[in-house]
């Protein structure tokens, strides 16, 4: 099984500033099987990146991945106030996925 | 544009088996890879299952004795059944679209398994 830790546990940032998650696989992850979703209380997650760099539909180009391996991170390059959420990471691989515990971005 | 909306009982009784149905619409289930995911309250996500609209499914191993994924194409839904409940199954179950990544999510429906 191959367990993703997410640092930092919480965030606490200001609008505007710059964000960056970090998500650590226990195993090599392919790079094709690493996403990044947000989630707002009480809504279903929504998927931010793909194949741990590809922008999904309508993502604004502020959200950015990167990684590969057992090290990927997510950057928001300057926060909005709709940014303030739970980041997950998942991974897919030897047949079954896991998500991540989340990183919670909230304002400073 | 798809949309999935779960539906089912929103209280179990501990022993007994949970079903859930997603309702796929604005376009075919076909073609496409089609999964579970669950959320204790306050808690992070976990990776159910998945089912291919040709019927063929995998399952996380913690949950595999008890469960049953399925797909009804010509209903355009597929279902969920997980037997022999106890309260650590009390949780939102989000159905959505994908095999390892999943672009499309229902709202998310709230099991509470109690007697």
């Amino acid at each position: 099984e191959t367990v993703l830790t997410q640092s930092p546990g919480t965030l606490s940032l200001s609008p505007g500033e710059r964000a960056t998650l970090s998500c650590r696989a226990s195993q090599i992850v392919g790079s094709t099987y690493l996403a990044w979703y947000q989630q707002k209380p009480g809504q279903a997650p929504r998927l931010l990146i793909y194949g741990a760099s590809s922008r999904a539909t309508g993502i604004p180009d502020r959200f950015s991945g990167s990684g590969s391996g057992t090290d990927f991170t997510l950057t928001i390059s300057r926060l909005e106030p709709e940014d303030f959420a739970v980041y997950y990471c998942q991974q897919y691989g030897f047949s079954r996925g896991s998500f991540g515990p989340g990183t919670k971005v909230d304002i400073k | 544009q798809v949309q999935l909306q779960e539906s089912g009982p929103g209280l179990v009784k501990p022993s007994e088996t949970l079903s859930l149905t997603c309702t796929v619409s604005g376009g075919s289930i076909s073609n496409y890879f089609w999964s579970w995911i669950r959320q204790p309250p306050g808690k992070g996500l976990e990776w159910i299952g998945y089912v291919y609209y040709s019927g063929s499914s995998n399952y996380n191993p913690s949950l595999k004795s008890r469960l049953t994924i399925s797909v009804d194409t010509s209903k355009n839904q597929f279902s969920l059944k997980l037997s022999s409940v106890t309260a650590a199954d009390t949780a939102v179950y989000y159905c959505a679209r994908g095999e390892y990544y999943y672009d499309i999510w229902g709202q998310g429906t709230l099991v509470t398994v109690s007697s």
